[in-house]
């Protein structure tokens, strides 16, 4: 129950275009939905967070939908880029629980010229 | 202010050898926590400590592994013996409970290759 359902495992769009990277929880729990980014090399940083209580979040070119009847969420990146090259990572949790974060198995996405 | 910092940032070592990886969170977070990354299994959490403690250590693979937080300031994650099913990144991450935004903050990571 506490497993965190990502998808697709690797993602290539060319510049301008929409990527969409989409998620499944089970645990109804859960309150805390965040989306990480992560450069190689590097440790993965919070690009976007959401809670239950909205169905959309929007930062710059980045966007949480959240359907909470259906359990999902997704990231959209408008007008990607290729500096947006990376491996996205969803994560539930539930806040009364010091953080303890479930990510999912993270998406490659590789924005070509 | 200084991220959370890990070492060694690669270790190559040999199966049956000591692994020691070590971490510094942010100061004033007062959670730490440990995950691995490999490509077939992603992140997963290892064991993550409140105010020095152990809280939830279900995901430590197995009595190979072991970690410590002896002060606010420092933890260390143990492999011994290693096996080369352990070569991984392994990351460090601090958070301040009570924090609006939720923000896990993670280190660089240790990239651990055990031949």
């Amino acid at each position: 129950q506490q497993q965190v359902k990502q998808s697709p495992q690797s993602l290539i769009v060319q510049k301008g275009g929409i990527s969409i990277i989409n998620c499944a929880y089970e645990n109804t729990a859960f309150d805390y939905f965040p989306w990480y980014q992560q450069f190689p090399g590097k440790g993965p940083a919070l690009l976007i967070a959401i809670r239950p209580d909205v169905s959309e979040k929007k930062e710059g070119r980045f966007t949480i939908s959240f359907n909470k009847s259906a359990k999902q969420f997704s990231l959209h990146i408008m007008d990607s880029q290729p500096g947006d090259s990376a491996t996205y990572f969803c994560a539930a949790g539930n806040t009364g629980t010091a953080s303890k974060l479930t990510f999912g198995t993270g998406t490659r996405l590789q924005v070509t010229l | 202010d200084a991220g959370v910092i890990q070492s060694p940032r690669h270790e190559v070592t040999e199966m049956g050898q000591e692994v020691t990886l070590r971490c510094k969170p942010i100061s004033g977070h007062n959670s730490l926590f440990w995950y691995r990354q490999t490509m077939m299994r992603g992140l997963e959490l290892l064991i993550y400590f409140n105010n020095n403690v152990p809280i939830d250590d279900s995901g430590m693979p197995e009595d190979r592994f072991s970690a410590k937080m002896p002060n606010a300031s420092f933890s260390t994650l143990k492999i011994q013996p290693s096996e080369p099913r352990d070569s991984a990144v392994y990351f460090c991450a601090s958070i301040r409970q009570g924090a609006l935004t939720g923000e896990l903050f993670f280190g660089e990571g240790s990239r651990l290759t055990v031949l």
